[in-house]
């Protein structure tokens, strides 16, 4: 069974800093996922990747398979990207299959 | 399209009531998916269905019954509900591509 780990698990931040949000897994995928999951409550996917880099907006996903760590980088933050961000691996690793879960980080992203 | 779709939003149960909640997607996927997610832990999966006709046990299944009725729905039963069962259930759906799509979820509390 895989494991994942989020760090920090809170960060405040002041609006235009960047940011990095960190998850690292114990066994070997080729795919993980990063969900967004607003104050109110709703999730949604932001990526999935298997390897190098992904961009939409201002938003970068990178992975590193070998060293098993993601990060989810965050340019220009805004107060509106204040959420929490959940990073989620196959159970037994390789690609397919049901999703475990990190605990999530909190972001809050201050004026 | 609605995407997900979950029912009720909110409810309150005593000890012992029965209740199920409701959950249909309108994306024509095959794979739907009961989670729960508690505070300070990940999302965790209570039961899953691979394709119509089919379900399987997650990782927390006690106390909890799914029917997967037609493609479009997939129904959570709690029997005889349990104060350890308070939590925010989240329905989800996953299309070819691995991505999954959530629902509002739905905030039980079992006094």
């Amino acid at each position: 069974k895989n494991e994942v780990e989020q760090s920090p698990q809170n960060l405040t931040a002041q609006e235009g800093e960047f940011i990095t949000i960190n998850c690292s897994y114990s066994v070997g995928i080729s795919a993980l996922h990063w969900l967004q999951q607003h104050p109110g409550g709703g999730i949604v996917s932001l990526f999935m990747l298997s390897s190098g880099k992904k961009k939409h907006g201002r938003l970068i996903a990178t992975i590193n398979i070998q060293e098993k760590h993601s990060s989810l980088h965050i340019t220009a933050s805004h107060p509106r990207d204040s959420a929490v961000y959940i990073c989620a691996v196959p159970y037994y690793g390789g690609s397919q299959g049901n999703l475990i879960f990190g605990k999530g980080t909190k972001l809050s992203v201050k004026p | 399209n609605a995407g997900v779709t979950q029912t009720p939003k909110f409810q309150v149960l005593k000890t012992g009531q029965s209740m199920t909640l409701q959950c249909a997607q309108d994306m024509n996927h095959n794979s739907m998916y009961w989670y729960r997610q508690d505070p300070g832990m990940g999302l965790r999966l209570i039961y899953y269905s691979a394709s119509e006709g089919t379900t399987d046990k997650g990782e927390v299944p006690n106390g909890y019954n799914v029917s997967r009725l037609n493609k479009r729905e997939f129904s959570l039963r709690l029997e005889s509900a349990a104060p350890s069962q308070t939590s925010v259930y989240f329905c989800a759906s996953k299309d070819a591509g691995e991505t999954q799509y959530f629902g509002p979820g739905t905030r039980l509390l079992v006094l």
